[in-house]
């Protein structure tokens, strides 16, 4: 069964720096989604992007973040200078239309700031 | 805005009882869709079941249903003839009207009993 994967599974980055998180949804998805999970706490949306663009973004998702599909297959992630409270879980999530279709998820990054 | 509340932050069954797992939501959108993950201690994502805000019956899909009384802001799920396996943690989600933006809930961790 096609699944989302997510690279790398855990990261850890020095507090300042910048850290790209990557994704290659199901491939015949259209519609891709950021999430983040601090430990311990619920998921919160980040982004939702179609047809090239973003979709719709929440509080969280600042100047610090963006998001590309720099070719075919990936989604990425970028957060610009990393701060301490970023650490996190990010889940990468597809659909094959946005209406009443599951997201099918990764299996996350796991993303340590120092 | 839109909410979702888990009000049980743990619940305990045994094994092979069925289980209730509370959700409200709250809303101004007239069509929404609410979804039903599941995450393992091992912490990916799975989707459960499906309820759209127009659908007349309850979702169900094999042992998961989902009890949506629209009129009350609620989408339970209940998991009938509990497993072993069926500890985790269960989140409730709702999506907004275009489906483009997603909240869940803080999640509810299920422990089943031998």
């Amino acid at each position: 069964e096609p699944e989302v994967t997510q690279t790398p599974s855990h990261q850890v980055t020095q507090m300042g720096q910048e850290v790209i998180l990557r994704c290659v949804p199901i491939s015949n998805h259209l519609y891709f989604y950021w999430y983040r999970q601090i430990l311990g706490q619920k998921v919160e949306f980040l982004v939702s992007f179609y047809n090239n663009e973003i979709s719709e973004k929440s509080e969280i998702f600042d100047d610090q973040f963006s998001v590309e599909r720099p070719d075919g297959s990936n989604f990425t992630l970028k957060i610009r200078s990393t701060k301490l409270e970023d650490s996190a879980m990010y889940f990468c999530a597809s659909s094959e239309v946005a209406r009443e279709q599951p997201q099918h998820f990764g299996d996350g990054t796991r993303l340590s700031i120092l | 805005a839109q909410k979702i509340t888990q009000t049980q932050p743990g619940m305990f069954v045994q094994e092979k009882e069925a289980v209730t797992l509370d959700c409200t939501y709250d809303t101004s959108d007239q069509s929404y869709g609410l979804f039903w993950y599941k995450q393992p201690s091992s912490g990916e994502m799975i989707f459960l079941i499906y309820q759209g805000s127009y659908d007349e019956q309850n979702a169900t899909e094999g042992r998961y249903s989902l009890n949506f009384q629209k009129a009350r802001k609620s989408a339970n799920l209940v998991i009938s003839a509990s497993q072993l396996g069926d500890s985790a943690m269960y989140f409730c989600a709702m999506s907004a009207y275009n489906f483009n933006k997603f909240y869940f809930g803080s999640g509810t961790k299920l422990n089943v009993k031998p």
